[in-house]
């Protein structure tokens, strides 16, 4: 079982819509939780994290957390075009600092 | 402020040569991180380093490849002897350890063995 998986994609959605990225994990001992986005051929860079559960808002985007059911999600409110990308979970387990990123969710919204 | 630096940006050398990968890490940061990217297998961590010391390198895939990191501000990751499968993108992510470990990323060096 991999330890965090993501839907590959791509998801599509129209410009306007809410996108929904979801995220499992297997290691109850998580604690931090990452959402980062990544354009074709840049870097990863930081969206947004959460530790608690509950929702977690800015601005357009809000992370859902559920440690109870192993499930991390991000929403993405009126979406648009230049949110066409691919978004990566990433877990921090509680004895270290490294990562484990899901395989990503690629994005795609239609003007 | 500087983000993270990673130099080249950009390597293509040929099956057998040593390529050597470098990155600088955010002025601060103590823990620093080598991932490997290719469409296949996703984001990998290589190794990673907590105030200059390797704490995790099980995923350096083989002796064929060394990470060193001499002081704060420098890391290397060497390739010796290049092979094609290593053909990927290479990225350096740096983070404070402590309650909020969120790591950030350099550009990357796109690596091309032939």
């Amino acid at each position: 079982q991999k330890e965090v998986e993501q839907n590959s994609g791509p998801l599509s959605v129209p410009e306007g819509a809410i996108a929904s990225l979801n995220c499992t994990y297997s290691d109850r001992g998580s604690q931090s939780f990452f959402w980062y986005r990544q354009y074709s051929g840049k870097s990863p860079e930081l969206i947004m994290f959460i530790y608690s559960n509950g929702d977690k808002e800015d601005g357009r985007f809000t992370a859902q957390l559920n440690k109870a059911s192993q499930y991390v999600s991000l929403l993405i409110r009126d979406s648009q075009p230049s949110d066409s990308a691919t978004y990566l979970c990433a877990v921090n387990l509680f004895y270290g600092q490294n990562f484990v990123f899901g395989p990503g969710t690629r994005l795609s919204v239609l003007p | 402020d500087a983000g993270v630096i990673q130099s080249p940006r950009h390597e293509v050398t040929e099956m057998g040569q040593e390529v050597t990968l470098r990155c600088k890490p955010i002025s601060g940061h103590n823990s620093l991180f080598w991932y490997r990217q290719t469409m296949m297998r996703g984001l990998e961590l290589l190794i990673y380093f907590n105030n200059n010391v390797p704490i995790d390198d099980s995923g350096m895939p083989e002796d064929r490849f060394s990470a060193k990191m001499p002081n704060a501000s420098f890391s290397t990751l060497k390739i010796q002897p290049s092979e094609p499968r290593d053909s990927a993108v290479y990225f350096c992510a740096s983070s404070f350890a402590g309650s909020q470990p969120t790591q950030y990323f350099g550009p990357g060096t796109r690596l091309l063995v032939l």
